[in-house]
């Protein structure tokens, strides 16, 4: 069975700090991974990633996928208050998306 | 930029009743899903359509069934609604990936 496995579920950090999210997978047929970021309504979103070692980098937030261990990492330095969300990564398996739990993300003034 | 409009951000109805979600994409997308959105349980796929008229069961489409009578419109209706089916309901659309969200309508059944 596909699943999409992200930690911590929850994270609280001061503001400033760097914070680093995990995604995790196992699934049949591996096309892309995701990552999204939502606040109060809809899920926006922040990368793709399609080959392993390749950086996306978009402001303050970074991700990078490794094939190898099956995984994904979003960074986020120097955070703000405005980076609180639940951040979802999903992972496009049979032109499906199968989805993770989501890491809320908390950042204290 | 792309636009998914759902037709309700909040809606509370009794159970029994028959719900209608209603969703519009404006990108002229093929594909668009149908999810429920639980706390602890990430997004869960309850219907998908990859063309006009045309369905595809998800995950958890048990209590629910859709409509695709136009590319544009793809509508996820509660045939006789539950306390169960209480939840944040989200439409996508895409012609690929990513798949571009509507705001959810939250939908309570009392």
């Amino acid at each position: 069975e596909d699943k999409v496995v992200q930690s911590p579920l929850s994270l609280v950090v001061h503001e400033g700090d760097t914070v680093t999210l995990n995604c995790s997978y196992e699934v049949t047929n591996f096309r892309s991974l995701l990552w999204y970021k939502q606040e109060k309504k809809a899920p926006t979103f922040l990368f793709m990633l399609t080959s392993s070692g390749i950086e996306k980098k978009s402001g303050r937030l970074s991700s990078i996928l490794d094939k190898k261990e099956l995984s994904s990492i979003l960074n986020i330095t120097a955070t703000q208050t405005g980076d609180s969300a639940i951040y979802l990564c999903a992972v496009d398996s049979n032109y499906q998306l199968i989805w993770g739990a989501g890491t809320k993300l908390i950042i204290k003034p | 930029d792309v636009k998914v409009t759902q037709s309700s951000r909040y809606l509370v109805k009794r159970t029994g009743e028959k719900v209608f979600l209603e969703c519009v994409q404006d990108m002229d997308h093929e594909n668009m899903f149908w999810y429920r959105q639980d706390p602890g349980l990430g997004l869960r796929l309850i219907y998908f359509s990859y063309d006009v008229k045309m369905k595809e069961k998800g995950d958890i489409p048990e209590g629910y069934s859709v409509s695709r009578e136009k590319k544009e419109r793809f509508s996820l209706i509660l045939e006789s609604a539950s306390t169960n089916q209480t939840s944040m309901y989200l439409c996508a659309s895409s012609y690929n990936q990513p798949q571009h969200f509507g705001d959810g309508t939250r939908l309570s059944i009392l």
